[in-house]
């Protein structure tokens, strides 16, 4: 079956450490985001990628990074200089030339003490 | 930027009545998404919109370009869905940011 996952569903982390969340996609989409949602507010972009090496800032980059070398694969590394990183992480994917209509991973909800 | 508001933020209802949750945007948009995000977290989408009317089962969405604005409506609501609604813009913003614009989400509860 076609589809986003994201792995692990629940991750905890130490305050300091950096940690690197998992999306993969065997959609053959060409755009891959990453969106932070945390209670009552709505989702928000952190990065996306449009094409295979290449990524842009979202509204809410400062902290983390990402990469992409594979078509399939967008990892979100949250770094220490995030400052509030406990959220629930969500990955979606498009197909260019769709108007918007984004397929979204089930989500990896992170905990940092 | 465009600016989505949703209501009601929060709607419980009992069984079998009719639903409608409402979403408002600034900016012209190319198309609007209703969401559906259950308990867990994953999110599927409902309805891609971007005139008129869309049906599927018990789902009804509408949306007016003049007035910036769409409804989602749920008949003979069911405990199953019991979820939060999710609004979505898409700009073609022609540079900047890609992606969509989210709603807060409306948290409807269905009570049996």
């Amino acid at each position: 079956d076609g589809g986003i996952t994201q792995s692990p569903k629940y991750l905890f982390r130490k305050e300091g450490q950096n940690v690197t969340l998992s999306c993969e996609q065997n959609l053959n989409h060409d755009a891959m985001y990453w969106y932070r949602q945390d209670p009552g507010q709505g989702l928000r972009l952190i990065y996306y990628s449009q094409i295979v090496n290449d990524f842009q800032k979202g509204d809410i980059a400062e902290g983390y990074s990402v990469s992409r070398e594979k078509k399939e694969s967008f990892p979100l590394t949250v770094t220490s200089a995030q400052k509030n990183p406990t959220a629930f992480y969500l990955c979606a994917s498009r197909s260019y030339g769709s108007v918007g209509e984004q397929y979204f991973g089930p989500g990896t909800r992170l905990t940092v003490t | 930027k465009n600016e989505v508001e949703q209501s009601p933020q929060n709607l419980t209802a009992q069984e079998g009545e009719f639903i409608t949750i409402n979403c408002s945007y600034s900016v012209g948009i190319s198309a609007l998404h209703w969401l559906q995000q259950h308990p867990g977290g994953g999110i599927v989408s409902l309805f891609m919109l971007s005139s008129g009317k869309k049906k599927h089962g018990r789902l009804i969405a509408t949306i007016n370009i003049q007035e910036k604005h769409s409804s989602l409506h749920i008949t003979a609501s069911h405990p199953r869905d019991s979820a939060v609604y999710i609004c979505a813009v898409f700009t073609h913003s022609g540079g900047g940011a890609d992606g969509l614009t989210f709603g807060k989400g409306t948290h409807l509860i269905i009570q049996p």
